[in-house]
């Protein structure tokens, strides 16, 4: 499958591979991390979310890695298909805060 | 579909006019967030609405204002349009109190200052 070992703003991926969105984020108080899909004219779609107090997590065909201790989280979609070409944006949440600060987003582009 | 709704799709301003944006909440959501995406970038939150005040603010000047009424829905307003406003504007609505975790983005307003 194609992986991205440190945030690239795109992605081309092989239809039916598995693929691998990285995002680092900044805040060591952050409590909750999600990650959103955005197709073009759309507005953002909850994919997965995931809490501080666990390391992974699994959705249909997608599974969200979590690594406090560098940071880091991943989003990892299996078997991609063409609907999952879209901007991909993983977002952060700081205990007892209100808002999402968003990263930079990562456009995947499958190729048939 | 996430069942938040936003009004109107498409805006064309003049710099200097005032803009009002429409947004509806997911039914049995309380919280409504409001962010301004630029072209290429990620959101950037403005503010949250809950209960009807607001419940917290992002780097955004006071030209930039809001309300929430009392059936959860919710409005942005900007004065003073500058060219720099242009971009999509979204809504998230959100069931959680004062401290909001899922949010559910509405389909959102292009607005373009000219």
């Amino acid at each position: 499958g194609e992986s991205v070992g440190l945030h690239l703003p795109t992605l081309s991926v092989q239809e039916g591979d598995n693929s691998i969105i990285n995002c680092a984020y900044s805040n060591s108080a952050s409590d909750y991390f999600i990650w959103y899909k955005q197709e073009s004219g759309k507005g953002p779609q909850f994919i997965i979310d995931i809490r501080s107090n666990m390391d992974k997590r699994q959705g249909q065909r997608v599974t969200v890695l979590l690594n406090k201790t560098v940071k880091h989280l991943s989003l990892q979609i299996a078997a991609t298909q063409p609907g999952d070409s879209a901007v991909y944006f993983c977002a952060e949440k700081a205990e007892g805060d209100y808002k999402l600060s968003f990263g930079a987003g990562t456009t995947v582009t499958v190729r048939a | 579909e996430t069942g938040v709704t936003q009004s109107p799709t498409h805006l064309i301003k003049t710099r200097g006019q005032q803009v009002t944006l429409r947004c509806s909440s997911q039914s049995g959501h309380n919280t409504v967030s409001w962010y301004q995406q630029a072209l290429g970038q990620g959101p950037q939150f403005i503010f949250q609405y809950y209960r009807e005040e607001e419940n917290g603010r992002g780097n955004f000047p006071p030209r930039f204002s809001g309300l929430q009424f009392p059936n959860y829905s919710s409005e942005l307003n900007v004065n003073a349009l500058e060219l720099d406003d242009s971009a999509l504007y979204l809504c998230a609505s959100s069931s959680q109190g004062i401290v909001s975790y899922e949010q559910y983005f509405g389909p959102g307003t292009r607005l373009t200052v000219t």
